[in-house]
């Protein structure tokens, strides 16, 4: 069984700190990682994705994957309560329609 | 504008009754999916559609159907065979497999 881990927190930070959202994954063979991001009632947004060891950088986002450790995080600088929602992890299984999602991390940032 | 349009935002069923959730995109996407979502909870794929009159069951297909008569719309229907369908369900389309774009949900409930 493919599965995706995540603390589901509530992750609680001050405004302007950096909030760090952690996810490990079972399949060894997956390529392509993700970060959905979902407010209350809505639905996901994809607002990051990686395929290689390593940082990507986009904005205040960061992502990093560590395939040896099958463990992938989201870093948000300088966070915002606007940032405040849950975090959903995807790793794709590797067939067709086979994107595995965690439960999710629900981020608060306090003012 | 381009995008997923569901419908209705809120749906109510009574026992033994099917009911049908809507889903139609204008991204010109060939593939369709339908995840639900339930409190706290990651998102599972129900059905997905990669071409036109075709689609494969997901992790829980049980007591759900789908049709794909034509590329823009991919309904749902919810049958009575599913007893516990409250729930929030999510429509997606994609280009490419990994990348997936959400409608708004619809909210199902039992009266």
């Amino acid at each position: 069984q493919k599965e995706v881990e995540q603390n589901s927190g509530p992750l609680s930070v001050p405004e302007g700190a950096i909030a760090s959202l952690n996810c490990t994954y079972s399949d060894r063979g997956s390529q392509s990682f993700f970060w959905y991001r979902q407010y209350s009632g809505k639905s996901p947004e994809l607002i990051m994705f990686i395929y290689s060891n390593g940082d990507k950088e986009d904005g205040r986002f960061t992502a990093q994957l560590n395939k040896a450790s099958q463990y992938v995080s989201l870093l948000i600088r300088d966070s915002q309560p606007s940032d405040s929602a849950t975090y959903l992890c995807a790793f794709y299984g590797g067939s067709q329609g086979n994107l595995i999602f965690g439960k999710g991390t629900k981020l608060s940032v306090k003012p | 504008d381009g995008g997923i349009t569901q419908s209705p935002k809120y749906l109510f069923r009574k026992e033994g009754q099917n009911v049908t959730l809507s889903c139609e995109q204008n991204l010109n996407h060939d593939a369709m999916y339908w995840y639900r979502q339930d409190p706290g909870q990651g998102l599972r794929l129900i059905y997905y559609s990669q071409i036109v009159n075709d689609f494969q069951k997901g992790d829980i297909a049980e007591g759900y159907s789908v049709s794909r008569e034509k590329k823009e719309s991919f309904p749902l229907t919810v049958t009575s065979a599913q007893k516990n369908p409250t729930a929030f369900y999510l429509c997606a389309s994609s280009r490419t497999v990994e990348k997936l774009f959400f409608g708004s949900g619809t909210q199902l409930s039992v009266l």
